[in-house]
């Protein structure tokens, strides 16, 4: 049983240049999140994907901002035209559906990104 | 609206001695769950420990216990005989259940940045 991967795990990128990040979960899982997190704090919640549809979105993730899970597996996490404001952690996870919250879940190794 | 509150930026424990961090949180669902995770500075979120609001019983994991208070509505983390490796940012997070439309997804507090001294 891998866990959850992501790539790259670091990213040096110049202001308004985009970005992609990939995430590829545990593979029984069908749940998936994308989280954030900046230096000093705690994760904050980006987007979630059941299966491929993309069922919730925080008001964090900006029009510049979009993530896709095309076949349920996979998911890329895309920011478009970065900002030095986008540097940070992005964090990827995955569970099971289902309550009770026993259905762990389970983070990648992160991706670090810093735009200069 | 859910919330975690963790009040102390920063611990220090001498090795082999046991250290609890705090967490509190608010929901007003009665249907939750409660985890800690362990960031160490590789930035990978380990999970430790979970607790369920119906769960009768204090949940323990080898070294990790959770000190759950439910009418306080704390869920501290002790660890016990503390080793040089548990030095790390530990985050206490929380999912409300399914009545209120929870997707699952957690909510975390600021963390804690533990450090263990030999």
């Amino acid at each position: 049983d891998t866990g959850v991967s992501q790539d790259p795990r670091h990213k040096i990128t110049k202001r308004g240049q985009n970005v992609t990040f990939r995430c590829d979960p545990i593979s029984e899982h069908n749940r998936l999140y994308w989280y954030r997190q900046t230096l000093g704090q705690g994760p904050e919640f980006l987007t979630y994907f059941q299966n491929e549809a993309q069922l919730e979105k925080s008001r964090l993730l900006s029009d510049r901002f979009s993530a896709e899970r095309p076949k349920g597996s996979f998911s890329t996490l895309e920011i478009q035209r970065t900002e030095q404001g986008d540097s940070a952690m992005y964090l990827c996870a995955s569970s099971l559906q289902g309550w009770p919250g026993g259905n762990t879940i389970y983070f990648g190794e992160g991706s670090w990104l810093t735009v200069v | 609206a859910q919330k975690i509150t963790q009040t102390q930026p920063g611990m220090f424990v001498q090795e082999k001695e046991a250290v609890t961090l705090d967490c509190t949180y608010d929901t007003s669902d009665p249907s939750y769950g409660l985890f800690w995770y362990k960031q160490p500075s590789s930035g990978e979120m380990i999970f430790l420990i979970y607790q369920g609001s119906y769960d009768q019983q204090n949940a323990t994991e080898g070294r990790y216990s959770l000190n759950f208070q439910k009418a306080r509505k704390s869920a501290n983390l002790v660890i016990s005989a503390s080793q040089l490796g548990d030095s790390a940012m530990y985050f206490c997070a929380m999912r409300e259940g399914p009545s209120s439309g929870n997707t699952g997804k957690l909510i975390f507090g600021q963390g804690t940045t533990l450090q263990v001294k030999p």
